[in-house]
């Protein structure tokens, strides 16, 4: 099993351009989850979807969209990127929530926009 | 306002030694809490998960302990190694929401 993967690993945008981030795992899991982390900022959740074509917004949504067509993938979309979404860009992804849930966390994407 | 603060940004200790990691939250009322690791420029790893109702939680040289009147949880790694340097996150659970809060971490690094 690969667990979950991240592409692309690292990227560099201009202001302005947009770009997709893809998240797929091979868990089988319902929910799958992005989020942002800063320094000193901790992991912010970004959206999330319970189940395959559903999506939600967490904490921080504003400039972001997510797809989540096929069960094992989960897209996040920047349309028009800006100095302030550069980060570092988790996906994770748990079976079900509740006391028994565990996310399982990709390798992260690092964005940088110019 | 919510918070989740980690009691310091760095943490150095000697091998050997019991390592003490603080979680404490402000206007949360998590059903559980979780802890994760995370080395430099990798997702985080899930470790331990502890709820409410339980006061104490052990996993090989790990212990997490959770109380919810202070609204604090402690993290205890005994018998520390290099190896267990890390990044550690607490992570609290959102009722009725599917969502977690994540602290900002602890960098805990032992030196041999």
């Amino acid at each position: 099993n690969a667990g979950v993967t991240q592409t692309p690993k690292f990227r560099v945008l201009k202001t302005g351009q947009s770009m997709t981030l893809l998240c797929a795992q091979d868990m089988n899991h319902e929910y799958m989850y992005w989020y942002r982390q800063d320094p000193g900022m901790g992991l912010r959740l970004i959206h999330y979807s319970v189940g395959e074509g559903t999506t939600a917004k967490g904490e921080v949504p504003d400039g972001y969209n997510v797809s989540r067509l096929k069960k094992q993938n989960f897209l996040l979309g920047l349309e028009s990127a800006a100095p302030s979404q550069t980060s570092v860009y988790f996906c994770a992804s748990s079976y079900e929530r509740g006391d028994t849930d565990t996310q399982y966390f990709g390798p992260g994407t690092r964005l940088t926009v110019l | 306002s919510q918070k989740i603060e980690q009691n310091s940004e760095a943490l150095n200790i000697q091998e050997g030694k019991t390592a003490t990691l603080t979680c404490n939250y402000t206007n949360y009322s998590p059903a559980y809490l979780q802890w994760y690791r995370q080395d430099p420029g990798r997702g985080p790893v899930f470790l331990l998960l502890i709820r409410e109702n339980e006061k104490e939680k052990r996993k090989e040289r790990l212990k997490v302990t959770f109380d919810t009147t202070l609204k604090q949880s402690l993290f205890h790694i005994t018998a520390s190694q290099p190896a267990d340097s890390a990044t550690y996150l607490c992570a609290l659970d959102i009722h009725n929401n599917n969502d977690m809060r994540f602290g900002a971490g602890t960098r805990l690094t032992v030196k041999p």
